[in-house]
């Protein structure tokens, strides 16, 4: 079965600084990986998704992240914080075989200071 | 755009009464999911549904059932609500069983049981 990691509940950052939420997976065969984010009273947004094509996959907002198979990892970043990139972000897995089912991690809520 | 609306924002019952809470897709998607949305959990998946009448359930589904008698409309059923249900409940929807697709999220419901 796989799952996800996030490390860090709460990440705080000052605007304009690097932007690093962290995510780990588990999982026997490598798999598909997204990254959800959530605005206040929002639902759920797509950010971006690795589907095993390209390793450094490029988002919305100017996220990307990298699949690195080797630190079985799927890192969040962004050059420069601003003050609406606040919110909390998920991180999930799903198999690559039989039917859809994502796996969430607990999210990071990313704190912009001005 | 693709819409997913959950028809109540805030909802608040009393233990022990029956509770439904209703998810449209306006897209024609073939597959809806139920997530619950707990401080320090993230979502977790309570049921999905892949097909008109079909569903299945997800890791979560004690206490619950759900309905699909219409493609776009897929209800929550809290039998006899207790405390514990007190959550926020997320409704997504995806066009088919692609696993790559992302999930289309409604806004959300946070129902309090007292």
């Amino acid at each position: 079965a796989q799952s996800v990691t996030q490390l860090g509940s709460h990440v705080s950052v000052s605007e304009g600084a690097l932007v690093l939420l962290r995510c780990n997976y588990s999982s026997s065969v490598p798999p598909y990986l997204f990254w959800y984010v959530q605005y206040p009273n929002q639902g759920l947004q797509l950010l971006l998704k690795y589907t095993s094509a390209a390793t450094l996959v490029k988002g919305i907002n100017d996220f990307e992240a990298e699949f690195k198979k080797s630190e079985t990892s799927f890192h969040l970043t962004k050059p420069s914080a601003h003050m609406s990139d606040a919110a909390e972000y998920f991180c999930a897995v799903s198999g690559t075989t039989g039917f859809q089912k994502l796996v969430f991690g607990t999210g990071t809520r990313l704190l912009v200071s001005p | 755009d693709v819409k997913v609306t959950q028809s109540s924002r805030y909802l608040v019952k009393r233990t022990g009464e029956k509770v439904f809470l209703e998810c449209v897709q306006d897209m024609d998607h073939e597959n809806m999911f139920w997530y619950r949305q707990d401080p320090g959990l993230g979502l977790r998946l309570i049921y999905f549904s892949y097909d008109v009448k079909m569903k299945e359930k997800g890791d979560i589904p004690e206490g619950y059932s759900v309905s699909r008698e219409k493609k776009e409309r897929f209800s929550l059923i809290l039998e006899s609500a207790s405390t514990n249900q007190t959550s926020m409940y997320l409704c997504a929807s995806t066009p088919s069983g692609n696993l790559n697709e992302k999930l289309f999220f409604g806004s959300g419901t946070q129902l309090s049981v007292l």
